[in-house]
């Protein structure tokens, strides 16, 4: 059972233009969602976080909204740039539990193309 | 540069050796997690250490071998293990407050393959 889904395995758009990966979730003790972005050989790295209390975080090009009665959360990017391009990640997990305990999507390929 | 360092980055064993994954990170964060990573797929937890202290073991089997000497450190010992052991292992660390709301921040994983 797929807690967490990312529908589109794969995501083109041109530099400078809009990128929006969405995200969505079953679980409603989820509290706490995460995007990370993950090149080649490299680790996943945190990008932009928000809690259940908010429905809109941002923090420079990145902006990640929640809308918790669809389940579902999106990051949008703008600019977009050539660097962008990764595997973006959404992760999911009930905070109030602390147990650490991260549920992830299969991830979204991005590529922006110049 | 990530703050979480993660040795060897490759290994190559055969199923009857003994290796270990080291793990260790300095920004003062009291929970440490391994994850399995199979190709295509997201990272899967195996192992949640909360103030030194094992607090997720998720059903990993027992040649998987998780050890935490102190809040920097995290290993992972390995013995005796299967070809679909192969994959990416990657240690993450994070703070830990009573909210919870702390995200992890990942090593770049050693890339493990079992002949």
């Amino acid at each position: 059972d797929q807690q967490v889904k990312q529908n589109s395995p794969s995501l083109s758009v041109q530099e400078g233009r809009i990128s929006i990966l969405n995200c969505d979730y079953t679980n409603s003790m989820f509290d706490y969602f995460l995007w990370y972005k993950k090149y080649p050989a490299e680790g996943p790295t945190f990008l932009i976080s928000i809690s259940s209390i908010k429905d809109k975080n941002e923090d420079g090009r990145f902006t990640v909204f929640l809308n918790k009665s669809a389940k579902h959360l999106s990051l949008h990017i703008v600019p977009s740039q050539p660097g962008d391009s990764a595997v973006y990640f959404c992760a999911a997990s009930r905070a109030r539990g602390n147990t650490g305990k991260l549920i992830f999507g299969q991830g979204t390929t991005l590529q922006v193309k110049p | 540069d990530t703050e979480v360092t993660q040795t060897p980055k490759h290994l190559v064993m055969g199923m009857t050796n003994k290796k270990s994954l080291k793990c260790e990170q300095h920004m003062g964060h009291r929970a440490m997690y391994w994850y399995k990573q199979k190709a295509k797929k997201p990272p899967e937890l195996m192992f949640v250490y909360s103030y030194e202290k094992l607090s997720i073991n998720e059903s990993v089997p027992s040649r998987f071998s998780p050890e935490c000497p102190n809040s920097s450190l995290l290993n992972l010992h390995l013995h005796a293990l299967q070809p679909e052991d192969s994959a990416l292992y990657l240690c993450a660390s994070s703070r830990l407050d009573r909210g919870g709301n702390q995200p992890q921040h990942f090593g770049d994983g050693t890339r493990l393959s079992i002949l």
